[in-house]
């Protein structure tokens, strides 16, 4: 099947506005990641979904920052009230199951400027 | 806490010329899992390998080879015959008792035809 996808794959936008970004994980794969990776650096873990529950979210770095997974599946992260700190790329990972021993399978990541 | 050192930032090599790639690690797991990623230029990161604490077997695929010491705490990253194909900025990583993988800063490796 398919691997993990990411939209939009470039997102412009102003200090200040909204954001959504969207990652479809592999199908039947129940474990979620977010990662963001700003230029020279390795990805910085964000958020770890097991189904529709956020199981760790300690690496949100404050409040402007949420993300939801509804119904187990595709997650969408949100960044309100953006900054142009938050520009970098967002990963989205998944893997089988609820174990540090599977493989997570990455998306091309999606590209965000805030300018 | 976790934490994953790359200290070569970059590393230029020739063509058919062997390199190899450091990765210190520290942890207070007593099980953890260790991997290495590829990230090409096109961005998207591709694993390479898996190695769990318990197993310190060096592994060999093709023209890579991973040398796991404890004892150190490496985890080192070895290509042979190197190819400009190899060129990438390449990520070790950690995971411990929790989901949460923690990535080296990588090492851009670029190989010179």
């Amino acid at each position: 099947g398919a691997g993990v996808s990411q939209t939009p794959s470039n997102k412009v936008t102003e200090k200040g506005k909204y954001v959504e970004l969207r990652c479809d994980p592999i199908s039947g794969h129940t474990a979620l990641y977010w990662y963001r990776q700003s230029l020279g650096q390795g990805p910085e873990f964000l958020i770890y979904f097991q189904g529709t529950g956020a199981a760790d979210d300690s690496g949100l770095p404050n409040d402007r920052f949420f993300a939801v997974r509804p119904e187990g599946s595709v997650s969408t992260l949100k960044i309100q009230r953006t900054e142009r700190g938050d520009s970098a790329v967002y990963l989205c990972a998944s893997s089988l199951m609820d174990s540090s021993y599977n493989e997570q399978f990455f998306g091309p990541g999606t590209r965000l400027t805030v300018l | 806490a976790q934490k994953v050192t790359q200290a070569q930032t970059e590393i230029s090599v020739v063509e058919k010329e062997d390199v190899t790639l450091d990765c210190v690690y520290e942890t207070r797991d007593t099980t953890y899992y260790l991997f290495w990623y590829k990230q090409p230029p096109s961005g998207e990161l591709v694993f390479l390998i898996r190695r769990n604490s318990f197993d310190e077997q060096n592994e060999i695929s093709g023209r890579y080879s991973w040398n796991f010491q404890k004892s150190t705490s490496s985890f080192n990253f070895t290509i042979t015959a190197s190819q400009v194909v190899d060129s990438a900025v390449y990520f070790c990583a950690l995971s411990g008792s929790y989901q949460k993988v923690t990535f080296g800063t990588g090492t851009k490796l670029q190989v010179i035809p």
